[in-house]
This record gives C-alpha cells, sequence and structure tokens, in this order.
C-alpha cells in the first residue's frame, strides 16, 4: 500500500492567513492526488483533484501543486468557513489518505 | 444535483450481518465506478471498495476482503454493501462515494451523508 503523510497534523491560524498544508506519499503517484475538506458532523468535499486541478464551485483560493511524491494544498486567505480537516488522497492504485491536518482558529 | 443517500446503518453483533443501500441521483449513474469509505469515530477515512461502472469489477481494502461485497443495481441506480462477519473494529460511518473519473481508480468527487454500523455486544 502507498502510505500517505500529511503535516502538520493540527494548525492555529488567523483569519487572512496564507495556509499551506503537505502530503508526501511513500512512493510515486504521478498527479494522482485529491484534497478533500471535512466539517465537524458532515462528510467530506472534494476540492482539488489531479493535484491542481480545482473541484467546480471551490472558491479559488484553495490551490494545489506538486507531483510525483511531495503535494501542497494552499488556502490563500484564510476565511471563517475554512476552519475544518483536510485530507489528501492518492488514487495511482488502492486508494488511501493521508491522516488529515485540523485547521483551528487562533 | 448529484445526490447520495445511503441506508441500512444500525447496531448489530459481532458476527453478524448487515446490507448498507445508496441511492443515487443527478447523473448518470452506470457511467461511473462507485465507491464505499468509512471513517471510525474520531478517526481519518478509509477506503473499503469500488465497483467498475458495469458490475463486472470489483476491488476491496485487506480489512474487508473475503467478509464484505460490492454490488450495485444500474436498473435502480443503487450501490449495496454486504457486510458479513463483522467486526468491532468495523464500526464506522459509512460513506458512499461516487467516482470522478469514469473508469479507474479515481478521486470522490461526491460523497453522501454516511449511514452508521456498530458492531457491539
Amino acid at each position: 500500500d502507498i502510505q500517505m503523510t500529511q503535516s502538520p497534523s493540527s494548525l492555529s491560524a488567523s483569519v487572512g492567513d496564507r495556509v499551506t498544508i503537505t502530503c508526501r506519499a511513500s512512493q510515486g503517484i504521478g498527479s494522482w492526488l485529491a484534497w478533500y475538506q471535512q466539517k465537524p458532523e458532515k462528510a467530506p468535499k472534494s476540492l482539488i483533484y489531479a493535484a491542481s486541478s480545482l473541484q467546480s464551485g471551490v472558491p479559488s483560493r484553495f490551490s494545489g501543486s506538486g507531483s510525483g511524491t511531495d503535494f501542497t494544498l494552499t488556502i490563500s486567505s484564510l476565511q471563517p468557513e475554512d476552519f475544518a480537516t483536510y485530507y489528501c488522497q492518492q488514487y495511482n492504485s488502492y486508494p488511501t489518505f493521508g491522516g488529515g491536518t485540523k485547521v483551528e482558529i487562533k | 444535483e448529484v445526490q447520495l443517500v445511503e441506508s441500512g446503518g444500525v447496531v448489530v453483533q459481532p458476527g453478524g450481518s448487515l446490507r448498507l443501500s445508496c441511492a443515487a441521483s443527478g447523473f448518470t449513474f452506470d457511467d461511473y465506478g462507485m465507491h464505499w469509505v468509512r471513517q471510525a469515530p474520531g478517526k481519518g477515512l478509509e477506503w473499503v471498495s469500488l465497483i467498475s461502472w458495469d458490475g463486472g469489477s470489483t476491488y476491496y481494502a485487506d480489512s474487508v476482503k473475503g467478509r464484505f461485497t460490492i454490488s450495485r443495481d444500474n436498473s435502480k441506480n443503487s450501490l449495496f454493501l454486504q457486510m458479513n462477519s463483522l467486526r468491532p473494529d468495523d464500526t464506522a460511518l459509512y460513506y458512499c462515494a461516487k467516482a470522478g473519473y469514469s473508469s479507474g481508480w479515481s478521486n470522490f468527487d461526491y460523497w453522501g451523508q454516511g449511514t452508521l454500523v456498530t458492531v457491539s455486544s
């Protein structure tokens, strides 16, 4: 199985901050990487697919980059509704998820 | 609008069986593979199973292989998960998720609200 390691596991940030979350794969996965946002008691929501493609309807302050083993999710200006847990997922083979990054209010 | 609505989650004893269902609407169901993904209470996400658009190919996580069976009925836009020999570590919220691509491995572009399976005596 391909292991996905996210960092940090949690972070505190203020509204308007630029936030970066990283995801590392245990082996190369090309650009077969997605990012999800999950709020408490809600289903995950797709944000990014193919490492850098924005899902329809997702605000442009979200962006993804990377290929191979190292990937990044960036929120350019954190908004109140962005406080949530974020997961990366690889789909180069049997899907696996990162452990999640909880973004909390500072 | 894509909608996925899961049902069937209950409390079941260890060793028991359960069948989950997912009703899909808002897209051409038989154009896409469909997945089950689960989340244990307070934990992260775990992929469970994939079925191809025509039901001809199925894939399972090692943790459920031999115990769970995924199936679909394209005439009724429905997805199923038959769960046998249930164990306490199968306790989780089970999500139905639509594949983002029409074939192969993919992201999950739409998710249902989940149905809770609790395995406990």
